[in-house]
């Protein structure tokens, strides 16, 4: 299997811009998750989706942060509009039935 | 809220040591307990999962332990070379909705 896929795998943007992450999960894995990292705060949940369906997401810092999962391969983290302070690591991950997870390569967002 | 503690902070040995890592939360009402490894600019791998029914887990020269009446986990690392350089996280999935709290890590150093 090719594991958790991300893109893009850089992104660098102004502040104010539109920000859209991408994440393709591995076929057969029925949870997804999305994390930010950053050396302030460390790893932190953001949202997680259970069949498509989003579980939890009282980790989305602020209205400007959304996120969707339209089917069981595909989610997008989006971010309008963007700051600086978001800049960071956003991870994807997905699990098994176990919630054992598996983490993509992550995309590191720089706001200017 | 759960709180997860990684002691030490980080960790400085000669190769061929043994070593262990330490992982401790506040609500032992957790589902499992994982333990990755992250590698300067990467993403994380997956080490070990333990459910919350298990007591330990091995793979290889790693041993994890689980004692949630205690709320601990450590990470045993056997005869430690200079590629297990790298941050060592712990992450508790709690039982209320599953989610997950990572702890900020023990970053180790093996000397050759």
């Amino acid at each position: 299997d090719a594991g958790v896929i991300q893109s893009p795998r850089h992104e660098v943007t102004e502040m104010g811009q539109e920000v859209t992450l991408r994440c393709k999960p591995i076929s057969g894995h029925n949870s997804l998750f999305w994390y930010r990292q950053t050396m302030m705060r460390g790893l932190e949940l953001l949202i997680y989706f259970n069949n498509n369906v989003p579980i939890d997401d009282s980790g989305m810092p602020e209205d400007r942060f959304s996120a969707k999962m339209p089917n069981a391969s595909f989610s997008t983290l989006k971010i309008q509009p963007s700051e600086p302070r978001d800049s960071a690591v956003y991870f994807c991950a997905s699990s098994t039935a176990t919630y054992e997870q598996y983490f993509g390569p992550g995309t590191r967002l720089t706001v200017t | 809220k759960q709180e997860v503690t990684q002691i030490p902070a980080a960790l400085s040995v000669p190769e061929g040591e043994n070593l262990v890592l330490n992982c401790s939360f506040t609500d032992s009402a957790i589902y499992n307990l994982q333990w990755f490894r992250q590698d300067p600019g990467k993403g994380l791998t997956s080490l070990l999962l333990i459910q919350s029914s298990q007591r330990e887990q091995t793979s290889g020269r790693l041993n994890a332990s689980l004692d949630k009446s205690s709320g601990r986990s450590t990470l045993y690392i056997a005869a430690s070379q200079p590629g297990d350089s790298a941050t060592y996280l712990c992450a508790v999935m709690g039982t209320g909705g599953f989610k997950t709290i990572f702890g900020a890590g023990t970053r180790l150093f093996v000397k050759a």
